[in-house]
This record gives structure tokens, sequence and C-alpha cells, in this order.
């Protein structure tokens, strides 16, 4: 069965404190892994999708990294708007468009 | 453009008690998407369709959960008779043509089962 980590469960930083997320996953096959953003009260917002081992993709303070066996989340120079529960997911390989496994995701606090 | 709208927004109901939830997709949307998250998990996706049809249903517990989308735009999410473990928040998502690429969330509904 497929199987996604996040980790940490939470992180707090500092504003302008760099840090990464961790993001494992054991699946047959990778289709894609995809990154989202969730705030309080509201449904996941797509952030990044990742399709093969060495692919980073960048969106201003976020950039998003792939392996054959994690994803990173970098965040550099974070803000307080930064602040959110970040979810990755994978879409194992499959004869169908087959449906995204979550991870529990890690709160990110940052603190001005 | 007008996001995913869902309603109620918040629902508290006792154990053995139904419940409905409804989702109005993003125009033009064909895909529509169930999703359950429970407090420090992430979704879990319920059932599937495409237009009025079901592509994936496989993680729906059907002896208490139905859903339909009967014109292929809006939907309704049931259970019946609703437990305790079924306390979570219900997201619906659309997307245009069924990529994960383009799917975009509504803010969920907030289900407390006593």
């Amino acid at each position: 069965e497929d199987q996604v980590t996040q980790s940490p469960e939470a992180l707090r930083l500092q504003e302008g404190e760099s840090s990464s997320l961790n993001c494992s996953y054991t699946v047959s096959g990778l289709r894609g892994l995809f990154w989202y953003r969730q705030d309080p009260g509201k449904g996941p917002e797509f952030l990044f999708t990742l399709y093969s081992a060495g692919e980073e993709k960048e969106k201003e303070r976020l950039k998003a990294t792939l392996t054959k066996k994690e994803s990173f989340l970098h965040i550099t120079a974070p803000k307080p708007e930064d602040s959110a529960t970040y979810l990755c997911a994978v879409q194992e390989t499959g004869f169908g468009n087959e449906k995204l496994t979550f991870g529990t995701g890690t709160r990110l606090t940052i603190i001005p | 453009e007008a996001g995913v709208a869902q309603s109620p927004r918040y629902k508290i109901i006792e154990k053995r008690q139904s419940v409905a939830f409804w989702c109005n997709p993003i125009s033009g949307h064909a895909t529509l998407y169930w999703y359950q998250q429970i407090l420090g998990q992430g979704p879990k996706l319920l059932i599937q369709f495409q237009n009025n049809g079901v592509v994936d249903d496989s993680q729906l517990p059907k002896d208490r959960f139905s859903a339909e989308r009967l014109k292929g735009v809006d939907s309704t999410l049931k259970i019946q008779p609703a437990k305790l473990e079924d306390s979570a928040v219900y997201l619906c998502a659309s997307s245009f043509d069924g990529s994960y690429l383009e799917q975009y969330f509504g803010p969920g509904t907030r289900l407390t089962v006593t």
C-alpha cells in the first residue's frame, strides 16, 4: 500500500529563518508528487507538481525538489503569511487517472 | 471566477442521525470530487464523478455514505446513519477535465458527530 510520510509534524520559525519540510513516499511507480498549502478553515491550494527525480520548481519563497524516495519543500526567508499546513500527495502510475494519496501535513508557523 | 461552493459550513448531529452536504463546482468543470479530512490527517478521496457518472468510489463506505450528481453539475453527499468516527471536514473539489493539476477545493463542511 502507498505510504506518504511528512516531517516534522509542526515547525516554528522566526521570520527570515529558512528551513525545509520533508515528504517521503513508497510507491511502486510515481506518476507525480504534489504539494499543497492549506490555511485554517479552507481547502488545500495547489502549489507544485514534480514528476521525476532531480526536478525542481520554485514559487516566490518556496522551492520543491524531488528524489527517488522523497521530496523537500524549501522555504527561504519566510514571512508570517507563509504560516499554513503544507500537504504533499503522491499519484501512483496506473492505467487510469490514479487518485492522490496525501500525507498528514506539516504545520508551519512563522513568528514575526 | 467563482470558486467551489459548499454548504453548510458547519454541522453538529448526534450519532445515528443523517446528514447531507451540498457542493456546487466551478462552472464548466466536468469532474467533481468528495474528500474526507479527519483532524490531523490529509484528505482522503471518497468519490469522483465525471459529469454525472462515478469514476472512483472505492474508498466510499457504501453501507452508510451515498453521493449523487444527477445533472452533472452540483452534488450531494449523504451519511445515514452517522457514526462518531465520521467527524471530519468534508471537502468538495472540481477540475475541468479530471486533471489533478487543475483541481480546486471548496472551503469544506466541518461535521461533528456527538
